[in-house]
């Protein structure tokens, strides 16, 4: 009941597609839920992040949809750049114990 | 601010020696949280440090052990290593118990041979 799947594990997208990452969740206690970038060497840095009482957050280029019945969110990436290619994890935040529970990690190339 | 701050960047042991891994949160960040991070598991939580005590702890055995300091420095052991504790260990800052946004340091490379 703590995971979070993520899915794709891989995914390789053109110059200015769309990419599309997707996490489904179990624990209802999940209040928090970040998106997370990693370049390799580096340590992930937080993205964009939403609460469950919106269903849409959108920065720039980056969107998060959010299904709180199916218990499903989404990473978008409009006119995804070769610049975007990092591993990509989606997190949820438990209210009852505040740990953060990742994602697999999904690997994005973006080829020019 | 100076980011997350980890030491060192890489370290190779061999199995059944202990290792000491340091971290320096952003400043006026009081909690300091730990990660494992490798290729099968994704990021793992190991523990959670505020105002130099354990407050969360994730489901690693007993070797792994950490502390804060009240500079809210924290550092983490690992005792009797495994082949199995190779991996990228991470260390998330944030400002306190309440405060959602976790930022990460680059990670310590621990290779075990």
């Amino acid at each position: 009941q703590q995971q979070v799947k993520q899915s794709p594990q891989s995914l390789i997208v053109q110059k200015g597609g769309i990419s599309i990452i997707n996490c489904a969740y179990e624990n209802t206690a999940f209040d928090y839920f970040p998106w997370y970038q990693q370049f390799p060497g580096k340590g992930p840095a937080l993205l964009i992040a939403i609460r469950p009482d919106v269903s849409e957050k959108k920065e720039g280029r980056f969107t998060i949809s959010f299904n709180k019945s199916a218990k499903q969110f989404s990473l978008h990436i409009m006119d995804s750049q070769p610049g975007d290619s990092a591993t990509y994890f989606c997190a949820a935040r438990d209210y009852n114990t505040d740990k953060l529970i990742f994602g697999t990690g999904t690997r994005l190339q973006v080829f020019p | 601010k100076a980011g997350v701050t980890q030491t060192p960047r890489y370290l190779i042991k061999t199995r059944g020696q202990q290792v000491t891994l340091s971290c320096s949160p952003i400043s006026g960040h009081r909690s300091v949280s730990w990660y494992q991070q490798t290729p099968g598991q994704g990021l793992q939580f190991l523990f959670e440090y505020f105002s130099e005590t354990q407050r969360n702890k994730g489901n690693f055995p007993g070797r792994f052990s950490g502390r804060q300091f009240s500079n809210s420095r924290s550092e983490m052991n690992v005792s009797t290593l495994e082949l199995g504790d190779s991996a990228l260990y991470l260390c998330a800052s944030r400002e306190g118990r309440s405060t959602d946004t976790q930022y990460f340091g680059p990670g310590t490379r621990l290779t075990v041979l």
